[in-house]
């Protein structure tokens, strides 16, 4: 079983609708999250990150996290064709002094 | 504030030739991480310093690289001999400690032919 796991896709949405990214994790002493938005040929770059329980939020971007399923999401609300890129999840265990485990990436296509 | 340097950004070299890698981590941040991206995966860690201290080399190909952090600032990454499967994006990150967010350089390209 892979640590951190993620549907490739793609996942293709309209402009202005809700893209829905969803990332699984292994290790129940994880305590941070983090999504990373990557263009192709560029380097990942961070979007969020999520400590607790429940939803934050962030302009268009809210993370959700439930550590009890061991589950992570993204959702991207009036995605625009320049959201089209791969959306890499993280995950690390705060003890330990883990550094981020992430997941192979879910690539997002915003259609106009 | 400038973000975590890299160079050089693309490199060629044959197998069995060695190469080295530079980074410069954003000041002040005092975990440094290598990490290896294949096309179409996700990057996977090398090595993780704490300062200028390994806390976490285990998937490190100990017989072909070799990592240093003298001084707990620059970092570099070696590759001696290089294999065709070595072919990858070498990314560098930094931290203010391993619990924070790392932000990432632009990556070195390494094509071993």
């Amino acid at each position: 079983q892979k640590e951190v796991e993620q549907n490739s896709g793609p996942l293709s949405v309209p402009e202005g609708a809700i893209a829905s990214l969803n990332c699984t994790y292994s290790d129940r002493g994880s305590q941070s999250f983090f999504w990373y938005r990557q263009y192709s040929g560029k380097s990942p770059e961070l979007i969020m990150f999520i400590y607790s329980n429940g939803d934050k939020e962030d302009g268009r971007f809210t993370a959700q996290l439930n550590k009890a399923s061991q589950y992570v999401s993204l959702l991207i609300r009036d995605s625009q064709p320049s959201d089209s890129a791969t959306y890499l999840c993280a995950v690390n265990q705060n003890t330990g002094r883990r550094a981020l485990t992430f997941g192979s990436g879910t690539r997002l296509q915003v259609q106009p | 504030e400038a973000g975590v340097a890299q160079s050089p950004r693309y490199k060629i070299i044959e197998k069995r030739q060695s190469v080295a890698f530079w980074c410069n981590p954003i000041s002040g941040h005092a975990t440094l991480y290598w990490y290896q991206q294949i096309l179409g995966q996700g990057p996977k860690l090398l090595i993780q310093f704490q300062n200028n201290g390994v806390v976490d080399d285990s998937q490190l190909p100990k017989d072909r690289f070799s990592a240093e952090r003298l001084k707990g600032v620059d970092s570099t990454l070696k590759i001696q001999p290089a294999k065709l499967e070595d072919s990858a994006v070498y990314l560098c990150a930094s931290s203010l400690s391993s619990s924070h967010e790392a932000f990432f350089g632009q990556g070195t390209r390494l094509t071993v032919v």
